[in-house]
């Protein structure tokens, strides 16, 4: 099966700072690589994705980069604000038939 | 997208005790997911629930200690059986719709055992 590793574990940067998150992942078959954000609290919301025909993928702030040759793939959010601070979880699968293999999530604290 | 709604909430349980959480989704979906989340920590498949058949569950996880229901194509339930201390969790549903590949997330039980 799938196996997901995600680094850092926490991140904490200043306001304003850039921040960037790192994944990989086993299985060369999978082909669609999503990021959540969970807020404290708060469920899962899928904030960006994307599928292994591109590889990159940009919207506003945050963009995702994608090598499928090494198996890794970034989220990469800039100018960073507070409420950037949550827990990012990254997660990799084939689409079609989906069921998500999550990494172990990083906690990125943004520091105003 | 797909809208869930995930009880209770919360609960504070007697070890010993089974606790039931029901999810119920706005559309129909194939298949449902339940996951373990403790404080700080990841997103923990415990099983895949199908209308119609078995749930498949993942390694270290077993049916007589989760066992769950699926009567229909909205709705499920997870039973956490014989509580103990380390059943303390966040335990959410998700789905992934149709042919979606996003995937959704009820709002989480915060469960305590005491």
């Amino acid at each position: 099966g799938e196996n997901v590793e995600q680094h850092p574990s926490t991140l904490s940067v200043q306001e304003g700072d850039s921040a960037v998150i790192k994944c990989t992942y086993s299985d060369s078959a999978s082909n669609y690589f999503p990021w959540y954000k969970q807020e404290l609290g708060k469920r899962p919301q899928l904030i960006i994705d994307i599928r292994s025909n591109v590889g990159e993928k940009k919207d506003q702030r945050i963009a995702v980069t994608l090598n499928k040759t090494a198996k890794h793939f970034s989220l990469h959010i800039t100018e960073t604000q507070p409420e950037d601070s949550a827990v990012y979880f990254c997660a990799a699968g084939q689409g079609g038939s989906y069921i998500p293999t999550f990494g172990r999530g990083t906690s990125l604290i943004v520091h105003p | 997208s797909a809208v869930i709604s995930q009880k209770p909430s919360r609960d504070i349980c007697q070890r010993g005790t089974s606790l039931t959480i029901q999810c119920q989704v706005d559309s129909q979906v194939t298949m449902m997911f339940w996951y373990r989340q403790q404080p700080g920590q990841s997103l923990t498949l415990i099983a895949t629930a199908n209308q119609g058949s078995e749930a498949t569950y993942e390694s270290g996880f077993v049916i007589d200690k989760f066992p769950i229901s699926r009567p229909n194509l909205t709705f499920s339930t997870l039973t956490v059986s014989n509580m103990s201390p380390e059943d303390s969790s966040i335990y959410l549903c998700s789905v992934v719709p149709g042919a979606s590949t996003e995937a959704f997330f009820g709002q989480g039980t915060r469960l305590t055992v005491v």
